[in-house]
């Protein structure tokens, strides 16, 4: 089942935070966050795993709330390269039979 | 270079004709996938591979077939295309399942 995503697009100014949202209706295993700029492929931000870890990428962090069932992008001082759709991949099992299932995507402008 | 090649890049095909999008990546993973992308709906899983010889379908696997018999290639196979089958198709492979994933360009396929 695809996890949600929120918001589904947001627009910001240059310099500001965003906040982006990844929330499933099972347990947990593993998140992982993509973004994709436009007419290109989905490129890897970052993989987190139940724990509750807190990852970090220069201005872009995430953190995983396995209670929650939730994983949360945290864009900091936004930059222009920022612009582009960020998915988040949900893994529920652990298990041997893996299997990744995207959200429907966040649309995130940045702007001068 | 490491990369995960797609062909072709772009297609136009009728109804019913049988056609082949072939995968390649050249960094020994053992993991492959494919996904179909459409407006609003995200990235949806179609089939992937967790080895040589190991198929399995994801979320959207009908009108589809793959294949793994190389490593290092995983094609996929449209036996009949259909017009709900037009659509943008990625590649991706990744060193085992639950890893980072590496995206192919995508192959943007319309069906007439």
């Amino acid at each position: 089942q695809q996890p949600v995503q929120s918001p589904q697009a947001v627009i910001l100014r240059e310099g500001e935070d965003a906040v982006i949202n990844c929330s499933s209706s099972k347990a947990l295993y593993s998140v992982h966050w993509y973004r994709q700029k436009h007419g290109e492929a989905p490129v890897f931000l970052m993989i987190l795993l139940k724990g509750g870890e807190q990852k970090g990428h220069e201005k872009i962090s995430a953190s995983f709330n396995e209670k929650k069932q939730q994983s949360s992008l945290y864009l900091t001082a936004s930059q222009l390269s920022y612009s582009g759709t960020y998915f988040c991949g949900t893994e529920n099992s652990g298990g041997s039979n893996y299997k990744l299932t995207f959200g429907k995507g966040t649309l995130l402008t940045v702007n001068p | 270079e490491a990369q995960v090649t797609q062909n072709p890049r772009y297609l136009i095909t009728v109804t019913g004709k049988k056609l082949t999008v072939t995968c390649s990546q050249n960094m020994n993973h053992e993991y492959m996938s494919w996904y179909r992308q459409d407006p609003g709906l995200g990235l949806r899983q179609i089939y992937y591979s967790m080895n040589v010889e190991v198929t399995d379908k994801g979320d959207v696997p009908e009108g589809y077939k793959v294949s793994r018999k190389e490593k290092r290639n995983f094609p996929l196979i449209l036996e009949s295309p259909s017009p709900n089958q037009t659509s943008l198709y990625f590649c991706a492979s990744s060193k085992l399942a639950g890893n980072i994933q590496y995206f192919g360009a995508g192959t943007r396929l319309s069906v007439l």
